[in-house]
């Protein structure tokens, strides 16, 4: 079946400690996107691409960093300068920017 | 003021209630409008997309006023698994930092 897979579910992060979260999907989408969610907030995009070797920052990107080396993969990774990473964290993909958003099932990341 | 706003509720209904939700957008130049359905700590998943038209499925109804900046979402005969929260999503093609904004959400509770 075609989807969007993020792992890991739930994560931990040390004080200064980098993590990285994945996003893998197969439903051949050009552009794919991560957001963050506070309770009770909506989504705030972090970043997104539009096309391989190509990324743009979103409304919140400071302190996260992504590459996009395969269409298949879009990994985030929250750097020790992000200082409230505690959130759970969506990504998402659709065949053009202005298309219909498929979700991938979330990580709930915390801080230790 | 937000791009998109809508009231977080939460709607307490009785089962077999109509309710409604709205939702305003800011940009008048917005091309695009979506409902999402989000369930708790779940990821978002489409259900509806807006037409200038309005447009119907099943006991869901959705409607968009260009005049006056608002879409609207009306659910006929409540079910109890209606529960959940519904985004609001709209396409900010004036927006540099990623099309598409949501809303932070309005959140249903449907009673027995």
């Amino acid at each position: 079946d075609g989807g969007i897979t993020q792992s890991p579910k739930y994560l931990f992060r040390k004080e200064g400690q980098n993590v990285t979260l994945s996003c893998e999907q197969n439903l051949n989408h050009d552009a794919m996107y991560w957001y963050r969610q506070d309770p009770g907030q909506g989504l705030r995009l972090i970043y997104y691409s539009q096309i391989v070797n190509d990324f743009q920052k979103g409304d919140i990107a400071e302190g996260y960093s992504v590459s996009r080396e395969k269409k298949e993969s879009f990994p985030l990774t929250v750097t020790s300068a992000q200082k409230n990473p505690t959130a759970f964290y969506l990504c998402a993909s659709s065949i053009s920017e202005y298309g219909k958003l498929f979700f991938g099932s979330g990580t709930q990341l915390s801080v230790l | 003021r937000k791009e998109v706003e809508q009231d977080p509720g939460p709607f307490n209904v009785p089962e077999g209630a109509t309710v409604a939700f709205n939702c305003t957008y800011s940009n008048s130049a917005s091309q695009s409008f979506f409902w999402y359905r989000q369930d708790c700590r779940k990821e978002p998943k489409l259900l509806m997309s807006v037409y200038s038209s309005g447009n119907e499925d099943g006991r869901f109804t959705a409607q968009l006023n260009r005049a006056s900046q608002y879409i609207s979402l009306l659910i006929r005969d409540s079910k109890l698994s209606d529960s959940a929260t519904y985004l609001c999503v709209v396409n900010m093609l004036s927006s540099n930092t990623g099309k598409l904004i949501f809303g932070q959400g309005t959140t249903l509770q449907v009673k027995p």
